[in-house]
């Protein structure tokens, strides 16, 4: 059974700072993997998807990378700024369809 | 444009009650989903339907039923609910194919507190 963890759970930094959050997955046959936002008592908002054959997406200031071998994700996001606070989740996709399966998040607060 | 639009944002109940969440989108996705989330814990799905018509269970489907009553519209029952439904539901829509310009579309949550 596929299994997906964020580790940590809540990360503080000072704004400016270039920072990873961390994604890794149990099952390498994976069809995709996507990040995902969460700002508080919202939905979740679609940042950037990686298909299995690619190595990384760019949107901005994020950067994505896909390591399958290794079970591996990170969310790289450059000169962090408060707006970007929020809950970060990763999900991994089995197939084509949406049917996904989430790590817990991480939560991030970027201070002024 | 609203999106994925879900009702109600809160509900209490208590236990052995029912209710209906509903949920519509206006984008004319054919595929919805169900999931919801506990503290600590990530996304689960509950349901999805593929397209109008059709519904499957997902991870944790107990206690739970869907009802697909057109493209635009997808709606979980609670028939008798249990402390351990309490929870954040979420909506979401997408075409029936994953795609990079195609991403997976949330309501803003339901949440639900059984006592």
């Amino acid at each position: 059974k596929q299994e997906v963890t964020q580790i940590p759970a809540a990360l503080s930094v000072p704004e400016g700072e270039n920072l990873v959050l961390n994604c890794s997955f149990t099952d390498s046959a994976i069809y995709n993997l996507q990040w995902f936002r969460q700002d508080p008592g919202k939905g979740l908002t679609s940042l950037l998807l990686i298909q299995s054959s690619q190595r990384e997406q760019t949107s901005g200031r994020l950067n994505a990378s896909l390591d399958k071998s290794s079970g591996r994700s990170t969310l790289y996001i450059a000169a962090s700024q408060p707006g970007d606070s929020a809950t970060y989740l990763c999900a991994v996709g089995m197939d084509s369809s949406y049917k996904l399966i989430f790590g817990s998040g991480t939560r991030l607060l970027v201070r002024p | 444009n609203a999106g994925v639009t879900q009702t109600p944002k809160f509900q209490v109940l208590k236990t052995g009650q029912s209710m209906t969440l509903q949920c519509a989108q206006d984008m004319n996705h054919n595929s919805m989903y169900w999931y919801r989330q506990d503290p600590g814990m990530g996304l689960r799905l509950i349901y999805y339907s593929a397209s109008e018509g059709t519904t499957d269970k997902g991870e944790v489907p107990n206690g739970y039923n869907v009802s697909r009553l057109n493209k635009r519209e997808f709606s979980l029952r609670l028939e008798s609910a249990a402390p351990s439904q309490t929870s954040v539901y979420f909506c979401a829509s997408s075409p029936p194919w994953l795609a990079e310009n195609s991403p997976l579309h949330f309501g803003n949550g339901t949440r639900l507190t059984v006592t």
